[in-house]
C-alpha cells in the first residue's frame, strides 16, 4: 500500500515548457486534489476532483490542467510554465466522509522551479 | 479572497507550555474543520478534526475548540513538547471534498 505517489520530486523548467505532474493513489479513495505551496501563503487549491471524469476549479486554476481518466491517477499539466509557478506541489486523496472522517492523505510533493 | 484565516504566522513556546492557534472561516457551507500538522520536507498529515455541531473535541494533547455563531476555531496544544514544532494549518471542507486551508502557523517549541 503505498498511499499517494507524486513524481517527480524535483523539477526545472524553461519559461513556456509544458510537464506533467502525476499523482497516484492506490487506496480506491474517490476525491482527489492538487495543492500548491509557497511561503507565507499555506496550501492552495489548484483543482480537485469529486470521481473519474469529474474535476473542478479550486483558488488558483489559471496555468494549469487537469484530468480524471481512472480513479488512481489525477495528472496535473502545465500549459506553459512561468516563473510564478515556481513552488512545492502537492497531490491528495480522500474519501467521502459519509461513514466517518478520515482527512485527506497527502503525497511527499514534487518541488518545481521555473527559470 | 481568503476564506480560511489563521493566525499567528509564528508561535514560538517553552517545552510544557500551551499552543495556541486561531481561524475565522468565511462560508458556512463547511462540514468539517480539520487541522494538519506538516513536518520539514514532508506533506501535511490529519492531526484532529471537528464537525461544525460540535463545540470542543480533545485528542490527547490537542484540544479543537469551535464558536459556530462567530465562525472561529482554535487549536490548543497542551503540555507542548519539542517533537510538536511542525507547521500547523487549519482548514475547512465541504461534502464535496473541497478543502480550503488557512496560511499556517510555523510553531516552535524551546526545550
Amino acid at each position: 500500500n503505498a498511499g499517494v505517489t507524486q513524481t517527480p520530486k524535483f523539477q526545472v523548467l524553461k519559461t513556456g515548457q509544458s510537464m506533467t505532474l502525476q499523482c497516484a493513489q492506490d487506496m480506491n479513495h474517490e476525491y482527489m486534489s492538487w495543492y500548491r505551496q509557497d511561503p507565507g501563503m499555506g496550501l492552495r487549491l489548484i483543482h480537485y476532483s469529486v470521481g473519474a471524469g469529474i474535476t473542478d476549479q479550486g483558488e488558483v486554476p489559471n496555468g494549469y490542467n487537469v484530468s480524471r481518466s481512472t480513479t488512481e491517477d489525477f495528472p496535473l499539466r502545465l500549459l506553459s510554465a512561468a516563473p510564478s509557478q515556481t513552488s512545492v506541489y502537492f497531490c491528495a486523496s480522500s474519501n467521502h466522509f459519509g461513514t466517518g472522517f478520515y482527512g485527506y492523505t497527502f503525497g511527499s510533493g514534487t518541488r518545481l522551479t521555473v527559470v | 479572497q481568503q476564506q480560511v484565516k489563521q493566525s499567528p504566522q509564528s508561535l514560538i513556546v517553552q517545552k510544557g507550555g500551551i499552543s495556541i492557534i486561531n481561524c475565522a472561516y468565511e462560508n458556512t457551507a463547511f462540514d468539517y474543520f480539520p487541522w494538519y500538522q506538516q513536518f520539514p520536507g514532508k506533506g501535511p498529515a490529519l492531526l484532529i478534526a471537528i464537525r461544525p455541531d460540535v463545540s470542543e473535541k480533545k485528542e490527547g494533547r490537542f484540544t479543537i475548540s469551535f464558536n459556530k455563531s462567530a465562525k472561529q476555531f482554535s487549536l490548543h496544544i497542551m503540555d507542548s513538547q519539542p517533537g510538536d514544532s511542525a507547521t500547523y494549518f487549519c482548514a475547512a471542507e465541504s461534502n464535496t471534498g473541497k478543502l480550503i486551508f488557512g496560511q499556517g502557523t510555523t510553531l516552535q517549541v524551546k526545550p
